[in-house]
């Protein structure tokens, strides 16, 4: 069964930095592209990027691209986002996704507030 | 960036109705269009692929359809299980989602 587990989400201050994680399992891991993906508390879904399999490439969302950082461990099944200089408008849950968009994690809560 | 403007927002609607959601493309972007079905504290589901083509697992009921560059998600004989908010992705170039459309009980 393909399971997607996010984690490292919770409250944190504007300016501040966080690591987003996504441990997958029931298939290779390696052998797929992966996505993170957003939802703002309005329900506005926003695409942040993708990574190839073998992490040698990556592509961002333009608005997103100089303050979020995608990578993976493939010797981990793990899929991590790198957020920097967070900002309120950051405040959504997380999504990871497999490459085709049919498999989900459950998505994990960035909530930024002073 | 290509747009993807999605009406309605919000649509009421009848147990055994047909409904039909549309995506307009601010760009060409071929048959790369995926349609998503979210229930409240879900993650999205993915109802439909490559503008036509029905995932795994979701109900002849379903069907997507392009004209030019409108795209839409058709339910035919509404059930109460479709109730949730839908959304279409184009990932032709980059990602990009609708809005979203409500779907909800007249």
């Amino acid at each position: 069964e393909v399971q997607l587990v996010e984690s490292g989400g919770g409250l944190v201050q504007p300016g501040a930095s966080l690591k987003l994680s996504c441990v997958a399992s029931g298939f290779t891991f390696s052998d797929y592209w992966m996505s993170w993906v957003r939802q703002t508390p309005g329900k506005t879904m926003e695409w942040i990027g993708d990574i190839k399999y073998d992490g040698s490439y990556t592509n961002y969302a333009p608005s997103l691209k100089n303050r979020f950082t995608i990578s993976r461990d493939n010797a981990k099944s793990t899929l991590y986002l790198q957020m920097s200089n967070v900002r309120s408008e950051d405040t959504a849950t997380y999504y990871c996704t497999r490459e085709g968009s049919y498999y989900w994690g459950q998505g994990v809560m960035v909530t930024v507030s002073s | 960036d290509i747009q993807m403007t999605q009406s309605p927002s919000s649509l009421p609607a009848s147990l055994g109705d047909r409904v039909t959601i549309t995506c307009r493309a601010s760009q060409d972007i071929g048959n790369y269009l995926r349609w998503f079905q979210q229930k409240p504290g879900k993650s999205p589901r993915l109802m439909i692929y490559g503008a036509t083509n029905l995932a795994a697992g979701v109900p002849s009921r379903f069907s997507g359809s392009r004209s030019g560059s409108d795209y839409s998600l058709t339910i035919n004989s509404l059930e109460s299980e479709d109730m949730a908010i839908y959304y279409c992705l184009q990932h032709n170039e980059y990602n990009t989602f609708g809005a979203g459309t409500k779907l909800e009980l007249k």
